[in-house]
């Protein structure tokens, strides 16, 4: 049972630009608690594409990047490419539940 | 970057426990959490140790019906789910954060398979 709600899908054509969102409650997103962002590509293990809100780690390109501010957070993707075509999930902590907690995930198609 | 990699596939019948490893490159201060994914679905979280103190931490649907162990002579932590059922059927896979938080390295998945 996810906490953060993600938008199913999002798509977009190659070279476009697509966000997603990741809407939380006050005993996690809101309580000021980092999120941090998955990329999944089918039939592997999840790599991590942005921590504490806006970092990359060295090896996901810059076409990647988070952002948050207040109870909004969201990733956006630039230039949008067929590589990209994966799930994403948004994961924080929840103070509520003394644990992580991952977002209902999103699935990116590049049309 | 710490590898981690674990241990095969397992079909167990439904009531049973399963036992599933995760063996690191290297052991140092870090948190080992455990997380499965469902056939289809989304992620979620089961819980941490810190091999060198063993200190854990669960979700609290997962309370009393896990548990996490850990071998620090061999890097290998491991998570022993009992009392299976069909709905525990998913791939479980291990990750490695320094501090509770983000999760920067993870293991290949293991698929655990529970039947009647």
């Amino acid at each position: 049972q996810s906490v953060l709600t993600q938008p199913p899908s999002v798509s977009g054509a190659p070279g476009q630009r697509v966000t997603i969102s990741c809407t939380g409650s006050s005993s996690n997103i809101g309580a000021g608690y980092d999120v941090h962002w998955y990329q999944q590509l089918p039939g592997t293990a999840p790599r991590l594409l942005i921590y504490s809100n806006f970092l990359r780690p060295s090896g996901v390109p810059d076409r990647f990047s988070g952002s948050k501010s207040g109870s909004s957070v969201s990733l956006a993707i630039t230039g949008l490419q067929a590589e990209d075509e994966a799930d994403y999930y948004c994961q924080s902590y929840d103070s509520g539940l003394s644990g992580e907690v991952f977002g209902t995930g999103t699935k990116v198609t590049v049309l | 970057q710490v590898q981690l990699v674990q241990s095969g596939a397992e079909v167990k019948k439904t009531g049973a426990s399963v036992k599933v490893s995760c063996k690191a490159s290297a052991f140092a201060d870090y948190y080992i959490h455990w997380v499965r994914q469902a056939p289809g679905q989304g992620l979620e979280w089961m819980g941490w140790i810190i091999p060198n103190s063993g200190a854990t931490n669960f979700a609290q649907k997962f309370q009393g019906r896990v548990t996490l162990t850990s071998d620090t002579s061999i890097s290998t932590a491991y998570m022993d789910l009992g009392s299976l059922k069909s709905g525990d059927t998913a791939v479980y896979f291990c990750a490695i954060s320094e501090a509770p938080g983000y999760f920067y390295s993870w293991g290949q998945g293991t698929l655990v398979t529970v039947s009647s």
